[in-house]
C-alpha cells in the first residue's frame, strides 16, 4: 500500500525557519516525482514544489522561491521542505503527493498533511 | 498565468440528484493535464479525475469528466451520501494550478 506520511509541522515565529519531512512507503520512491501542496485555513489548494525522482530537478511556485527549497534522500524515501523567513501567509497543511506524468499529470496518492502555524 | 475559476462556490443538491461542476481556464489549456480531486472536511485531496476525462482507480462510474479549451466539468450522475464535500480542478501547464473550489453540500 503506498503511503505517505509528513511531519515537522509546528508553530514557528515570522521570519523563523521550519523543515518538513514526508516519509513514503510502498512504492519505488526514485522512480516519482513528488510535490509538496498547501492549504490555507478555510481556502483552495496552492501548488508549492516539485522535485524529480532523481533530485535533480526542483521547481517552485512565485510566492515561496527564494524561502523554500525541496531535497529528497533516496536512500531514506524520505521528501523534505526547508522553509525559511516564514510569513503569516504562510500558514497552511502541507501536503506531500506523489507526481504522475504518464496519461497527464496529477498526484495520485497524497499525505494527511502537517500544520504549519507562523505566528508571534 | 493560468487561472481555473471553478463555479458554483457552493452547489446544494439532495441524494440522487445529479451535480455538474465547473472549471474554466483563463484560456485554452490541454486537457491531458486537466484533473479534479475530491476532498473532505479534515482529509487530503483524492484523485478523481485526470486527463480531463479518465477516472482514476477505484473511482465510482457515476463520477465523470469532461471538456476542452477552457471549459471542463465534472459530472456526478447521482448523488450519493458520501459525495457531498469539496472538489478541486487542476491543470499543469509549466506549473501546477488549481481552482479556489467548489463546495457541494446536502440540500
Amino acid at each position: 500500500e503506498v503511503q505517505l506520511v509528513e511531519s515537522g509541522g509546528g508553530l514557528v515565529q515570522p521570519g523563523g525557519s521550519l523543515r518538513l519531512s514526508c516519509a513514503a512507503s510502498g512504492f519505488t520512491f526514485i522512480n516519482y516525482a513528488m510535490s509538496w501542496v498547501r492549504q490555507a485555513p478555510g481556502k483552495g489548494l496552492e501548488w508549492v514544489s516539485s522535485i524529480s525522482g532523481s533530485g535533480g530537478s526542483t521547481y517552485y511556485a512565485a510566492s515561496v522561491r527564494g524561502r523554500v527549497s525541496i531535497s529528497r534522500d533516496n536512500s531514506m524515501n524520505t521528501l523534505y521542505l526547508q522553509m525559511s523567513s516564514l510569513r503569516a501567509e504562510d500558514a497552511a497543511v502541507y501536503y506531500c503527493a506523489r507526481d504522475i506524468y504518464t496519461g497527464g499529470r496529477r498526484h495520485d496518492c497524497w499525505g494527511q498533511g502537517t500544520l504549519v502555524t507562523v505566528s508571534s | 498565468e493560468i487561472v481555473l475559476t471553478q463555479s458554483p462556490g457552493t452547489l446544494s443538491l439532495s441524494p440522487g440528484e445529479r451535480a455538474t461542476l465547473s472549471c474554466r481556464a483563463s484560456q485554452s489549456v490541454s486537457s491531458t493535464h486537466l484533473a479534479w480531486y475530491q476532498q473532505k472536511p479534515g482529509q487530503a485531496p483524492r484523485l478523481l479525475i485526470y486527463a480531463a476525462s479518465t477516472r482514476a482507480t477505484g473511482i465510482p462510474d457515476r463520477f465523470s469528466g469532461s471538456g476542452s479549451e477552457t471549459d471542463f466539468t465534472l459530472t456526478i450522475s447521482r448523488l450519493e451520501p458520501e459525495d457531498f464535500a469539496v472538489y478541486h480542478c487542476q491543470h499543469y501547464g509549466s506549473s501546477y494550478t488549481f481552482g479556489q473550489g467548489t463546495k457541494l453540500e446536502i440540500k
